[in-house]
């Protein structure tokens, strides 16, 4: 019963490093979602894809990207880490029906140099 | 204005008390609310979802929506440290429609005393 998978768990770059966080969900989900969570900011949105083919911009969008690669998964991408982008990330999922919560992953703790 | 506010606490109560955790939220046509418990280093994982005015019971858990006065509210009873956490509201907003996106609020930090 796994859920949404993030990998890795942790991660140390340097600035100007390029990494991919991965997510994936078992759990036959439309929606798909990348939070960034800062102490005393809460859980912000980076980039959400409300379906298979479809992205689009949250909240906190620079300095990330994204790809929907299927249905199953939902990757962000800094291409060039500064260290604001130090924090924890979570992957979230929820299936189609409107109203239904969001299911999250275990998170990424990345730190930039 | 925050689209979702909590008092971020920490809400401090003696073993076995009524915890009482609050939320506010600013649209008054928001659909769909919920409440999450994240423990310290852990992900959010869902705890109640409301939907309708009213009270809806889930074990030591009731959640309270009254959607005219915009505020949702998390009772725990008979609070134990393992409830020791901080609880994050979530909130629908209007037309939010097929993106399924929830406004959080920053979270109120418990702390259930031995």
């Amino acid at each position: 019963n796994a859920g949404v998978t993030q990998t890795p768990k942790f991660q140390v770059l340097k600035t100007g490093q390029s990494m991919t966080l991965q997510c994936a969900q078992d759990m036959n989900h439309n929606s798909m979602y990348w939070y960034r969570q800062d102490p005393g900011m809460g859980l912000r949105l980076i980039y959400y894809s409300a379906s298979e083919g479809t992205t689009d911009k949250g909240e906190v969008p620079n300095g990330y990207n994204v790809s929907r690669l299927n249905k199953r998964e939902f990757s962000l991408r800094l291409e060039s880490a500064a260290p604001s982008q130090t924090s924890v990330y979570f992957c979230a999922s929820r299936p189609y029906r409107v109203g239904q919560p969001q299911h999250f992953g275990d998170g990424t703790r990345l730190s930039i140099l | 204005q925050k689209e979702v506010e909590q008092n971020s606490g920490p809400l401090s109560v003696p073993e076995g008390a009524i915890a009482s955790l609050n939320c506010t939220y600013s649209d008054r046509v928001s659909q769909s609310f919920f409440w999450y418990r994240q423990y310290s280093g852990k992900s959010p994982e869902l705890i109640m979802s409301i939907y309708s005015n009213g009270d809806k019971e889930d074990g030591r858990f009731t959640a309270q929506l009254n959607k005219a006065s915009q505020y949702v509210s998390l009772l725990i009873r008979d609070s134990q440290p393992s409830d020791s956490a901080t609880y994050l509201c979530a909130v629908t907003p209007p037309l939010s429609g097929a993106t399924n996106k929830l406004i959080f609020g920053t979270g109120t930090l418990l702390a259930v005393q031995p």
